[in-house]
């Protein structure tokens, strides 16, 4: 069926650092794929999405392209933040939309 | 924006009780959907809804029911609260369509059964 993989925590990392969280996917169909931030205490905001290969999702300076021949949708920022602090998700929707399913989920921690 | 609201940010509950908790959208969503969040876990999908009165099993029903009278509202329903039922739960939405509509989540409840 189809999963999610992505790199286990926790990640920590200096400000202005360069981030890049793995994920790998396994599908029979044609996804879209998310990332999905959990900041503390909090429920998952989407933070980007793509729906089509080669699409390359980007939101408050993050960047994942959907890159269908190697299944994968890695997340990266150029320079990150001490408000980046947080868990981050990999997902897939399948196709019919109706399903997603979650990677284990990724904690960044960012210190000054 | 889409509006989830879980009835409940924190709950201490016994074993034996019932527990109820409660998912309200604002927005005309036709999908709704209970996970339940726990560490090296991940995200594990409990229940689901597609439209008023109709409820799909998830991966971990056991344990759970759901209700869904309404279009704005699920609720998630544990019959007999166990230990092993403490966890952060989360309740998300999605309009129905395309696969690209993503999720928007509550802010979850997190359930501590003693």
């Amino acid at each position: 069926g189809d999963s999610v993989t992505q790199m286990e925590g926790p990640v920590t990392l200096s400000e202005e650092a360069f981030l890049t969280i793995n994920c790998t996917y396994t599908a029979t169909g044609y996804p879209s794929l998310f990332w999905y931030v959990q900041y503390p205490g909090e429920g998952l905001q989407l933070l980007l999405k793509a729906t089509k290969a080669d699409d390359k999702g980007s939101n408050k300076g993050f960047e994942a392209t959907y890159r269908k021949e190697t299944t994968s949708f890695h997340l990266e920022k150029g320079s990150v933040q001490v408000s980046d602090s947080a868990v981050y998700f990999c997902a897939l929707s399948d196709p019919t939309g109706n399903q997603f399913y979650f990677g284990t989920g990724t904690s960044l921690t960012v210190i000054p | 924006d889409v509006k989830v609201t879980q009835s409940s940010r924190y709950l201490v509950k016994r074993t034996g009780e019932k527990v109820f908790l409660e998912c309200v959208q604002d927005m005309d969503h036709e999908n709704m959907f209970w996970y339940r969040q726990d560490p090296g876990l991940g995200l594990r999908l409990i229940y689901f809804s597609y439209d008023v009165k109709m409820k799909e099993k998830g991966d971990i029903p056991e344990g759970y029911s759901v209700s869904r009278e309404k279009k704005e509202r699920f609720s998630l329903i544990l019959e007999s609260a166990s230990t092993n039922q403490t966890s952060m739960y989360l309740c998300a939405t999605k309009r129905g369509g395309p696969p690209n509509y993503g999720y928007t989540f509550g802010s979850g409840t997190r359930l501590t059964v003693v």
